[in-house]
Order: C-alpha cells, then structure tokens, then sequence
C-alpha cells in the first residue's frame, strides 16, 4: 500500500514559518498528494492538494519535488489557531488515514 | 448550506445495545464514508458508498452494518455494541469517487460503550 510517512509532531511559534514533510517513496503516477487539518472535537478539514513543483493557496503552499516521492506542507506566519493535526495521504489510497502530525503553536 | 450533519452528536450505550449513526449532506455528493477514530490515531475507514445503491467495506467493518437510504443519507448501526466501539464517529461525502476528491466531514458522533 502507498502509506505515508510524516513525524508526529512538531512545535514552532507565531509568526513563524513551518513546514511539515510527508514521505511517500511508492507513489504512484497518478496519485496525487492532499493534506487535511484536523482541530480538537472536529472533523478533518481539505487544506491543499498537488502533484508536483508548487501549489499554493489562501492557507498553505505545496511543494512536490520532480521524484514526488516527498512533499512539504508549508505553512506561513503561524498563529495559535494553527494547532492542529495535519494529515497528509496519497489520494489512490485516500481512505488510509495515518496518525498525522500534531503541530503545536507556542506564544 | 449544512454541509455533512451527523447525529447524536454524543451517546452512551450499554454493552449489547443497537444504535444507528445518521449522516446527512446536502452538497448533492455521490459518495459518502464512515470513519472511526480512537484518541491519537487517524481516522479508519468502515464502510463508504462510492454511489447512490452502492456500499463496500473499508479497513474495519466488523460489527457494523449501513445503509445508504438515498443520495443524501448514509447511516451506521451497530447492531450490538461493545466496549471496543468506544470512538468518535465521523462521516464524510464527496463529489465522486475518484483519486483527487476532496472530502468533507461531518463534526463527529462521539459514542462511549460501557
């Protein structure tokens, strides 16, 4: 199965940029990367999707290099209501939910 | 619009008790999901409905069944609950079934067996 891999969690402060790396050494041709947000009691969010070079939006850019088989959630000038989970998946195994990396903000 | 709706949003049961999930969308989406999720883990897939008359199992369909009442609803029953149920419950749709979907989820049921 093409899972992914990312770390469990991370601290940073406001104002700061973060960046969260996702592995995913099996990926496929058509797949496509797709990063969700989880708050506490909520049910995950679509933050940004790509499949390769960079996608950026309102929220949070995408960075995918040429081999795709890695990809970088970036996050800029954090506040403390970006502490989340965030969840990255391979969107042909889409259903496959790993634990995520919580991403703590500290003053 | 709601989006996913889901009820109860909370419920404890007894040991053996029956209950039904309810998941509603009003987005006019074609596929629909039920997750459970246990504290610090990610979601688990149980059963999802790539289209309206369509369900298949995901990654832990023991001990539930569904039902996709039309292209709207989805529900989960447990038909006899045990300790091991105990999770938050979150339901998801999407335009289509394909690679790219984006899903959208429901704010949880959380569901505590005794």
């Amino acid at each position: 199965l093409a899972k992914t891999t990312q770390p469990i969690s991370m601290d940073s402060y406001e104002g700061q940029e973060v960046n969260i790396t996702c592995s995913h050494n099996n990926i496929a041709t058509n797949d496509y990367i797709t990063w969700y947000q989880q708050f506490p009691s909520q049910g995950p969010r679509f933050i940004i999707q790509g499949y390769k070079t960079k996608v950026t939006n309102e929220v949070a850019s995408l960075f995918i290099p040429a081999d795709r088989k890695s990809s970088t959630l970036s996050l800029p000038r954090v506040s403390l209501s970006d502490t989340a989970v965030y969840y990255c998946l391979d969107s042909n195994y889409q259903l496959i939910w790993g634990a995520g990396t919580k991403l703590i903000i500290k003053p | 619009n709601a989006g996913v709706t889901q009820t109860p949003k909370f419920q404890v049961l007894k040991t053996g008790q029956s209950m039904t999930l309810q998941c509603a969308q009003d987005m006019n989406h074609n596929s629909m999901y039920w997750y459970r999720q246990d504290p610090g883990m990610g979601l688990r897939l149980i059963y999802y409905s790539a289209s309206e008359g369509t369900t298949d199992k995901g990654e832990v369909p023991n001990g539930y069944n569904v039902s996709r009442l039309n292209k709207r609803e989805f529900s989960l029953r447990l038909e006899s609950a045990a300790p091991s149920q105990t999770s938050v419950y979150f339901c998801a749709s999407s335009e289509t079934w394909g690679f790219q979907e984006t899903q959208y989820f429901g704010p949880g049921t959380r569901l505590l067996v005794l």
